[in-house]
């Protein structure tokens, strides 16, 4: 069944603590995304990457990073720089540029 | 810079009430506009896509038209299990997809 794995689901973290989201997926799609949702806001872009080993920022990068090692894992840190992390952080990927993208189910963090 | 903006924020119904949910964009050369729906904790669901103005799109009780300024995400005789976020998204030259606010829709029985 192809799609998109998000982990974990819940996630707390500690102030001053980095905690890394992890996002997999067996498309074979080259273009990957990390959103952000705030309750009652769209998704705003955080970073997105076309291919292995190259990444852009998105609108919202500050105090968030990622690599792109393999094609099929976009891992997300959240560093202890992200002043207000506590958010649900949604994964996609795009098969091509002008294409519909496909979701995750999101991780929902929140600082404790 | 590209915007989108959803209306209404919020739209309750009665099972069977039709109604329309609007999405208008200021986008620069639009090279697609997409219809997401999302359940409260889960990632958003596709649904259509729309490249062209005058194009539509149908699945189910769900109908996406488009125009040069705006997409019109229709709902016909709608029941409870249609209750969602829609969310719409717009896609110039480039990578990204900027997104609306969403619409909140609740459909009583």
């Amino acid at each position: 069944d192809g799609g998109i794995t998000q982990s974990p689901k819940y996630l707390f973290r500690k102030e001053g603590q980095n905690v890394t989201l992890s996002c997999e997926q067996n498309l074979n799609h080259d273009a990957m995304y990390w959103y952000r949702q705030d309750p009652g806001q769209g998704l705003r872009l955080i970073y997105y990457s076309q291919i292995v080993n190259d990444f852009q920022k998105g609108d919202i990068a500050e105090g968030y990073s990622v690599s792109r090692e393999k094609k099929e894992s976009f891992p997300l840190t959240v560093t202890s720089a992200q002043k207000n992390p506590t958010a649900f952080y949604l994964c996609a990927s795009r098969q091509h540029v002008d294409t519909e993208a496909f979701f995750g189910q999101g991780t929902r963090l929140t600082v404790v | 810079e590209d915007q989108v903006t959803q209306s209404p924020e919020a739209l309750r119904l009665q099972e069977g009430e039709s109604s329309s949910l609007n999405c208008s964009y200021t986008v620069s050369g639009l090279r697609g506009l997409f219809w997401y729906r999302q359940d409260p904790g889960k990632g958003p669901e596709f649904l259509f896509t729309l490249y062209s103005a005058g194009e539509e799109k149908e699945k189910e009780r769900l109908k996406a038209t488009l125009t040069k300024k705006e997409s019109f995400l229709h709902i016909t005789a709608p029941k409870p299990e249609d209750s969602a976020t829609y969310l719409c998204a717009c896609k110039a030259a480039g990578n990204k997809l900027t997104f609306g606010g969403g619409t909140r829709v609740l459909v009583k029985p």
